[in-house]
């Protein structure tokens, strides 16, 4: 069982530069998530997608843009990459929203130069 | 906004004895509480979650505790074992679409 993979594991940028981060999950989830942690930090959300064909921001969501291209994949997209935006970003995925599990890949390790 | 804290960044436990792992939250409302246990280069991993109609829920070695006049629930692990070793994020779902709010994580140690 994959679970939810996403690639890359790590990434170095330089300010300005664009990218991709992809996530697929195989559980036949509805709801999947992108979340980013800084050192010291607990998990900030940035953007989600209740279900197929809906996106909406979380508590961070500048300098980002996410596309659900499916149901099992999920992409977030930095457009002009900032210092600040170094971090490890996890995607997760769950059957549906509210008081329900999350399941997380194993996160991207982005650095911004 | 609901917010979760928890107030200790580490925790050391001799092997076999109790692990108790704090966290506050600020919000009285319906509430539902997850905590997460995270090993290095990899995602958070759910562990046991409990609902504010409960004041305690159990799996295995792992109990969850919730004291809502306090405001404050507890991860009680035991006996603690090498493998338990991570960092514990308690987070909050408010039932609403927007994802999970995270504490900030309590790094356990479990001395042989």
């Amino acid at each position: 069982n994959a679970g939810v993979t996403q690639t890359p594991k790590f990434q170095v940028l330089k300010t300005g530069q664009s990218m991709t981060l992809q996530c697929a999950q195989d559980m036949n989830h509805n709801s999947m998530y992108w979340y980013r942690q800084d050192p010291g930090m607990g998990l900030r959300l940035i953007y989600y997608s209740a279900s197929e064909g809906t996106t909406d921001k979380g508590e961070v969501p500048n300098g980002y843009n996410v596309s659900r291209l499916n149901k099992r994949e999920f992409s977030l997209r930095l457009e002009s990459a900032a210092p600040s935006q170094t971090s490890v970003y996890f995607c997760a995925s769950s059957v549906w929203t509210g008081h329900q599990p999350q399941h997380f890949g194993d996160g991207t390790r982005l650095s911004i130069l | 906004d609901q917010q979760v804290k928890q107030n200790s960044p580490s925790l050391s436990v001799q092997e076999g004895r109790i692990s108790i792992l704090n966290c506050d939250y600020t919000n009285s409302m319906f509430d539902y509480f997850l905590w997460y246990k995270k090993y290095p280069a990899e995602g958070p991993t759910f562990l046991i979650s409990i609902s504010s109609i409960k004041d305690k829920n159990e799996d295995g070695r792992f109990t969850v505790f919730l004291n809502k006049s306090a405001k404050h629930l507890s991860l009680h692990i035991v006996p603690s074992q090498p493998g338990d070793s991570a960092v514990y994020f308690c987070a909050y779902s408010g039932g609403g679409a927007d994802g999970l709010t995270f504490g900030k994580g309590t790094h356990l140690i479990i001395q042989p």
